[in-house]
């Protein structure tokens, strides 16, 4: 059974830091593995997709890695902002369609 | 519509009532997928359907739960004999093609808060 684990659990950076926020999975047979952000009462906004096949994606300060091999991702927020204060989520979609998630890592930028 | 779209956003139930979800799907979009999310936690998988197909049922977590999406667009949870364990956010989500395929994204809503009282 695929077991997704986010560490930490809370983060609180001063703005301009460069920080990583970790992704765990126990079996490495995905399709892809996906990063979302979610706001305070609001829904799940996507952030970055890695196939299979990938090692990493970028889009602007984002930067999402890929390891299956040992299970693992990272997203890398480069000169963060009080903005990106949110809930990261990943979530590993194994081929049957389902998304199994982490618990979410928590970030706080104070300004 | 632009993204996917869930009603009612807020929902207060008496234990007991029967309550029901709505999601609207991005146009033309085949998978719509069912999440559950309890406060603090990650989302949890409840249902999912190809079109007006029910592939997977497997996450719903009693038969109280029941899903439907009968023209292949418009979906409704329902809930039946709330309890208080059925507080939580429910998330629809859809993406333009069949599941499985590696470049799916998935679209999430903004979900529907439901509280049982």
């Amino acid at each position: 059974k695929q077991e997704v684990t986010q560490i930490p659990a809370a983060l609180s950076v001063p703005e301009g830091e460069n920080l990583v926020l970790n992704c765990s999975f126990t079996d490495s047979a995905i399709y892809n593995l996906q990063w979302f952000r979610q706001d305070p009462g609001k829904g799940l906004t996507s952030l970055l997709l890695i196939q299979s096949s990938q090692r990493e994606q970028t889009s602007g300060r984002l930067n999402a890695s890929l390891d299956k091999s040992s299970g693992r991702s990272t997203l890398y927020i480069a000169a963060s902002q009080p903005g990106d204060s949110a809930t990261y989520l990943c979530a590993v979609n194994s081929g049957t369609g389902k998304l199994i998630f982490g618990q979410g890592t928590t970030l706080q930028v104070k300004p | 519509g632009a993204g996917v779209s869930q009603s009612p956003r807020y929902k207060v139930a008496k234990r007991g009532q029967d309550v029901a979800l709505r999601c609207d799907p991005i146009s033309g979009h085949v998978s719509l997928f069912w999440y559950q999310q309890a406060l603090g936690q990650g989302p949890e998988f409840l249902t999912y359907f190809q079109n007006e197909a029910q592939l997977d049922k497997s996450g719903l977590p009693s038969d109280r739960f029941f899903a439907e999406r009968p023209e292949g667009s418009v979906s409704t949870l329902k809930i039946q004999r709330t309890q208080q364990e059925d507080s939580a956010v429910y998330l629809c989500a859809s993406s333009l093609r069949p599941t499985g395929g590696t470049s799916n994204t998935i679209y999430f809503g903004e979900g529907s808060w439901l509280t049982v009282v």
